[in-house]
């Protein structure tokens, strides 16, 4: 079955750091890749996707590639804010399978 | 404002007292799905709807009922609540089920405990 394992958390960082999370995934056929954010005491919201081989994702300064030869689909930001500390999923969608698969969640902090 | 709204946003009751978890989306979406996310576990899913009378279970379906009646509407049923279902639940719907384009939109929650 599907798959999604992430770096295990939590992460700490000081501002205008560089981050890297960690994500590789086990799936049949071609799935399309997502990073969500859950902010405290709120529901997850897409922060970028990616949907075939080598297509990178981007959005607030945050990016991810998609890349089928190591089954993975890092996040990187060049430079945290203290507004980017939340929890962050990796999940992965068969296209009509109807069943997401999702990791168990990173959470990030970030110090000023 | 298109939005995925779950209530109540927190609830405490007791085993065995039967209770629902709505959840309404505004945006048509054909696809609707319940989660929950415990620590160190992350979001397990529960059951999902690919269209209206259509559900499945998903991969934790134990102990909960569903219903899709009308295509905006997702209910959550605990017949008889355990502890063991104290957690925080999640609701979610898409255009077509969730796909290349079709990210999934979340309700902010429902915090459950069970005495």
């Amino acid at each position: 079955g599907n798959s999604v394992t992430q770096m295990e958390g939590p992460v700490t960082l000081s501002e205008e750091a560089f981050l890297t999370i960690n994500c590789t995934y086990t799936a049949t056929g071609y799935p399309s890749l997502f990073w969500y954010v859950q902010y405290p005491g709120e529901g997850l919201q897409l922060l970028l996707k990616a949907t075939k081989a080598d297509d990178k994702g981007s959005n607030k300064g945050f990016e991810a590639t998609y890349r089928k030869e190591t089954t993975s689909f890092h996040l990187e930001k060049g430079s945290v804010q203290v507004s980017d500390s939340a929890v962050y999923f990796c999940a992965l969608d068969n296209t009509n399978a109807g069943k997401s698969t999702f990791g168990d969640g990173t959470t990030l902090t970030v110090k000023p | 404002e298109a939005q995925v709204t779950q209530n109540p946003r927190y609830l405490i009751t007791v085993t065995g007292k039967k209770l629902t978890v709505t959840c309404s989306q505004n945006m048509n979406h054909e696809y609707m799905s319940w989660y929950r996310q415990d620590p160190g576990l992350g979001l397990r899913q529960i059951y999902y709807s690919m269209n209206v009378e259509v559900t499945d279970k998903g991969d934790v379906p134990e102990g909960y009922k569903v219903s899709r009646k009308e295509k905006r509407n997702f209910p959550l049923i605990l017949e008889s609540p355990s502890p063991n279902q104290t957690s925080l639940y999640f609701c979610a719907s898409s255009l077509p089920p969730a796909g290349e384009n079709s990210p999934l939109h979340f309700g902010n929650g429902t915090r459950l405990t069970v005495t």
